[in-house]
């Protein structure tokens, strides 16, 4: 069964800190997507990647950055996380439709 | 500007009915529609893609149609039961890029 694995469910940060966002997918796939996901305003687009140190931008990436080192993990940085960014963050990769990870709901304090 | 949207309002119907759920875009044409299905505090997760040039795509119990006369598409849950609550989503490829835009999706609750 393919996957895409995200590092933590839950994650509680300070305002100001540095934090670390991962996802690896087992299938091969080249491209890959971070979304995050708040009430009312449904999925956002942050950053994508098509290939292995390819990123584009997305509709907010304001705040946050992203690496993509290996074809399999792609990781999503904030910078320095502040409170608006408490939210769901969800990675995907692209097959025939996207394959979605479970989930990190980032709480920033 | 592209616009895929749904309706916000929660649709609850009987179990047993079929549920039909709307997805309408606007200011482009996809060349195909995705639907997703997303539990409380999950991933979505992938259930149909319908081209443009189908009119009709089945899976077990649902059944998606592409109207792009009338820029929709519509999904249905026959024989609906409690455990298809959920919301559901849709999704279309803009005029560039692999990106999806997702609609903001319709929550279903199927009553016992």
């Amino acid at each position: 069964d393919v996957k895409v694995t995200q590092s933590s469910r839950y994650l509680v940060k300070r305002t100001g800190e540095k934090v670390f966002l991962e996802c690896v997918q087992d299938m091969d796939h080249e491209n890959m997507f971070w979304y995050r996901q708040d009430p009312g305003l449904g999925l956002r687009l942050i950053y994508f990647s098509y290939d292995v140190k390819m990123k584009e931008k997305g509709d907010i990436p304001e705040g946050y950055s992203v690496s993509r080192e290996k074809k399999e993990r792609f990781s999503l940085i904030l910078e320095s996380a502040s409170t608006n960014q408490t939210s769901m963050y969800l990675c995907a990769s692209m097959g025939v439709g996207y394959t979605f990870g479970s989930g990190t709901r980032l709480t920033v304090v | 500007s592209q616009k895929i949207e749904q309706n916000s309002e929660a649709l609850n119907i009987q179990e047993g009915k079929t549920a039909t759920l709307t997805c309408n875009y606007t200011n482009y044409s996809p060349a195909y529609l995705q639907w997703y299905r997303q539990d409380p505090g999950r991933g979505p997760v992938f259930l149909l893609l319908i081209r443009e040039n189908e009119k009709e795509k089945r899976k077990e119990r649902l059944k998606v149609t592409f109207d792009t006369t009338l820029k929709q598409s519509l999904f249905h849950i026959t024989a609906s039961q409690p455990a298809d609550s959920a919301t559901y989503l849709c999704a279309s490829r803009g005029n560039a890029g692999n990106m999806l835009t997702f609609g903001g999706g319709t929550r279903l609750m199927v009553k016992p």
